[in-house]
């Protein structure tokens, strides 16, 4: 299993561009998220999905838009790039609950993003 | 005040230390707690998973919830170079809100 993988690892938009930020799991997960880290900081969810077809902000969803049409991807949108979206996106997935019974969440290696 | 507040170091300890690392919380809900290790440029992955109070084990690793001091630990014995990165807490609670709220994370520098 490859697990959970994202393109680009990095990418430089400049202000106002749209992007794609691409996350796939093939461990037949139900739960999939979309987080940001920024230097020295926590994570912040953006988005999370329960399942295809259902999608659910977080904590810092605005600028950001998602999907989930398949089990396997869940791709993170940004329409009109800002500097404050400059940061570190991070996909992840679990089989149900994290926490629950040891549930984990598995991430992927990230996105660097950089807005200029 | 933050739901989880976790010092964002740099902690630097010579290598055979025990290292210490903390978290306090202002949720009572939580029950799920949970220590990820994240190497530079990498994602986070699950080190340890403790419910509710009490210890747990795992080879050099302790993790330690005092549910009513709001308060988890996670030792590290005979630190190696190779435990360098930055550990973060996350707990959440059972039920309805399931998502895992995340510390700030501690980088850790454990050097020769």
């Amino acid at each position: 299993n490859a697990g959970v993988t994202q393109t680009p690892k990095f990418r430089i938009l400049k202000i106002g561009q749209s992007m794609t930020l691409q996350c796939t799991q093939d461990m037949n997960h139900n739960y999939m998220y979309w987080y940001r880290q920024d230097p020295g900081m926590g994570l912040k969810l953006i988005y999370y999905s329960v399942g295809a077809g259902i999608t659910d902000k977080g904590e810092v969803p605005n600028g950001y838009n998602v999907s989930r049409s398949t089990t396997e991807d869940f791709p993170l949108r940004l329409e009109l790039a800002a500097p404050s979206q400059t940061s570190v996106y991070f996909c992840a997935s679990s089989y149900s609950k994290p926490g629950r019974d040891g549930e984990t969440q598995y991430f992927g290696p990230g996105t660097r993003l950089l807005v200029l | 005040q933050k739901e989880v507040e976790q010092d964002p170091g740099p902690l630097s300890v010579p290598e055979g230390a025990i290292v210490s690392l903390n978290c306090t919380y202002s949720n009572s809900a939580f029950q799920y707690f949970m220590w990820y290790r994240q190497y530079s440029r990498k994602g986070p992955e699950l080190l340890m998973y403790t419910y509710s109070s009490g210890n747990k084990e795992d080879g050099r690793f302790t993790a330690q919830v005092d549910k009513s001091s709001k308060y988890i630990s996670l030792f590290i014995r005979d630190s190696q170079p190779s435990d360098s990165a930055t550990y973060l807490c996350a707990m959440s609670v059972p039920g309805g809100s399931y998502i895992p709220t995340f510390g700030r994370g501690t980088s850790l520098i454990v050097h020769p």
